[in-house]
Parts: C-alpha cells; structure tokens; sequence
C-alpha cells in the first residue's frame, strides 16, 4: 500500500494571497504524480500530471513541482481568489503499483 | 462538465439490499475506473476496466463486483448492502492507453446511502 500524505489538511488563506501545499509520497519506483481539484458539489478535475523529476507545470495563477528523489510534489497557488477555495488531491502511481493512489487532500478556503 | 455520467446521482436502499451504479465514459475513453469515497477517507481505488477487460483491481469486497460493455459504459453492482458502504462513488474514465500518466475525468458520482 503506497503512503500518499498531504499537508496541511486545511488551509484559510486571504485573498489575494499566495498559498502552497505539500504531497509527499515514497520516491521509489515513481511512475507519475497527479494533482486534482475537487471543488464543492462537482467532481475532481485533472490539474497536472508529472512524470520527470523537476518538472513544473503551471495553468494560470496554479503551478507545482515534483522532486521524486525525495518524494515531495509543491501545489503553489499565485494571489488566490475566491474561485479557488476546493480540495486539492494529489495521486500516485508507482510501476508494480500503477493503480492511483489519491492522498486526503488539502481542504483551501478563500477569505474574500 | 467532463463527459463522464454517472446515475444515478442519489441511491437510498435499506441494508441487505442490492443496488447498480452506471458509468459512460468519454467518447473514445476506453478506460473505466472506480472509487469510494467514504467520510475521512481518500479516494479508494476499486477496480479498473479497459476496453472490456478488467485491468486492474484494488480494495473492492468480494460483494461488489464490476463489468464494462462493448459500449464501454460500466456498472458497478453492490449486493447484501451494510451500512458501511454508504459513501460517494465515482466512476472516472482516461484516453486510450488506460496508462497511469493519463489524466482521469471524473463523472459527478453516485452518492449512496445505506439505512
């Protein structure tokens, strides 16, 4: 069973704010990282996939990056709007393991 | 809106029960995936179908069971139902190669309630 742990569960951040948070997950036999978005009352929405250590992807103001030397992925997040405010759940798959392994995620809240 | 449905989207059924969750996928998904939610709990991984065949199979009790069409589309069958088992239930679908790098798109899930 893979451990995927994400920190902080929750997080209020004032708009207009940055804000990051953390996956962390065993770095061997990395095969690929996720990130999703889960907003309230819709379903889960593909952000990023990271398969290379160092890679950074970024859509908008929403960005991460992945060390797998270490097991660590970073979901930054530039001036923070209300639109927001979601779960972040990161994923991961291993090879020998390749079904996803979601963490609990990170619960963000947008103060306006 | 990510092209996956699921029905139906609010199942109560009494305990003992059992009960069939359906999943279309994308057009041109050939991939089928499906999860639980439950209360305090991650996304727990079910099982995997690819064009017909069961790919993979994760944490399903053996009272649950799954099948994919030559449509595509999914059930996901839950039988002699407990209490535990009342949680959201996704179904989510991924492009053609059902590989682990490939995003997956979500369907609106099926919330079930066991009373």
């Amino acid at each position: 069973i893979l451990n995927v742990e994400q920190s902080p569960q929750s997080l209020h951040v004032q708009e207009g704010d940055s804000t990051n948070f953390t996956c962390s997950f065993p770095s061997s036999n990395f095969y690929a990282l996720h990130w999703y978005r889960w907003e309230t009352a819709k379903s889960p929405e593909a952000l990023f996939v990271m398969t290379l250590n160092g890679d950074e992807k970024k859509k908008g103001r929403i960005s991460a990056t992945l060390n797998t030397k270490e097991g660590y992925s970073y979901l930054y997040i530039k001036g923070s709007q209300p639109e927001d405010s979601a779960t972040y759940l990161c994923a991961l798959s291993n090879f020998g393991n390749e079904k996803l392994t979601f963490g609990t995620g990170t619960r963000l809240t947008i103060i306006p | 809106d990510s092209g996956v449905t699921q029905t139906p989207k609010h199942l109560i059924t009494a305990t003992g029960q059992r009960v069939t969750l359906r999943c279309s996928p994308r057009s041109g998904d050939l991939s089928v995936y499906w999860y639980q939610q439950s209360l305090d709990q991650g996304l727990q991984f079910l099982i995997q179908y690819y064009n017909g065949e069961e790919r993979a199979k994760g944490n399903i009790l053996e009272r649950f069971s799954a099948q994919q069409f030559p449509d595509l589309h999914s059930e996901l069958n839950l039988s002699s139902l407990e209490l535990g088992d009342s949680a959201l239930y996704f179904c989510a679908s991924s492009a053609q190669g059902g590989r682990p790098n490939e995003k997956l798109f979500f369907g609106s899930g099926t919330q079930l309630s066991v009373l």
